[in-house]
């Protein structure tokens, strides 16, 4: 089955750096690469998601790239705010019914 | 807004107790999922259900059952509560053929001692 590998566990940035956190994937069939951000007490809530057809994809500080190839996909946070401190979880799956989660990333952001 | 609502944010257990842990979405949502959230293991998948009445067992099912009598409603039972299953259960919905991530509740911190 899938494996997903997830670094680093903690990243700390002052505020206005830029954030990277890396996934490494196993099954080649895998298609559909989302991220997911969780605050204190919530549940993960989907940030932004990536597909196999797709190498880049932005949503204003936020963007994701896909190397199919090597199998290994980033999330990257430019202009950091502290409310961007949260574990963020990286996602892999061919289908609806077999995502697998990366170990998550705490990301804290000094102000 | 579309919701998944799990019934209890903490739950304390004595060791040897039958719980249930619930779950339910207003999305009409054909899957749904429970998952287990511990330090440095992340999201590890303990059962899933596609359908009505039906269940699919994940990485770690050992320990637990669910029921999906309605729709709505996917219940995590576990039948004999251990200290190794004090843990974050956070349950989770797709629709069918979405194709986007899931819709995650907020979660249901168990503690069994």
């Amino acid at each position: 089955g899938e494996n997903v590998e997830q670094h680093p566990s903690t990243l700390s940035v002052q505020e206005g750096d830029s954030a990277v956190i890396k996934c490494t994937y196993s099954d080649s069939a895998s298609n559909y690469f989302p991220w997911y951000k969780q605050e204190l007490g919530k549940g993960p809530q989907l940030i932004i998601d990536i597909r196999s057809n797709v190498g880049e994809k932005k949503d204003q500080r936020i963007a994701v790239t896909l190397n199919k190839t090597a199998k290994h996909f980033s999330l990257h946070i430019t202009e950091t705010q502290p409310e961007d401190s949260a574990v963020y979880f990286c996602a892999a799956s061919s289908n609806n019914n077999d995502m697998r989660f990366g170990a998550g990333t705490r990301l804290t952001v000094k102000p | 807004d579309v919701k998944v609502t799990q019934s209890s944010r903490y739950l304390v257990k004595r060791t040897g107790e039958k719980v249930f842990l619930e779950c339910v979405q207003d999305m009409d949502h054909e899957n749904m999922f429970w998952y287990r959230q511990d330090p440095g293991l992340g999201l590890r998948l303990i059962y899933f259900s596609y359908d009505v009445k039906m269940k699919e067992k994940g990485d770690i099912p050992e320990g637990y059952s669910v029921s999906r009598e309605k729709k709505e409603r996917f219940s995590l039972i576990l039948e004999s509560a251990s200290t190794n299953q004090t843990s974050m259960y956070l349950c989770a919905s797709i629709r069918s053929g979405q194709g986007k991530g899931y819709t995650f509740g907020s979660g249901t911190r168990l503690t069994v001692v």
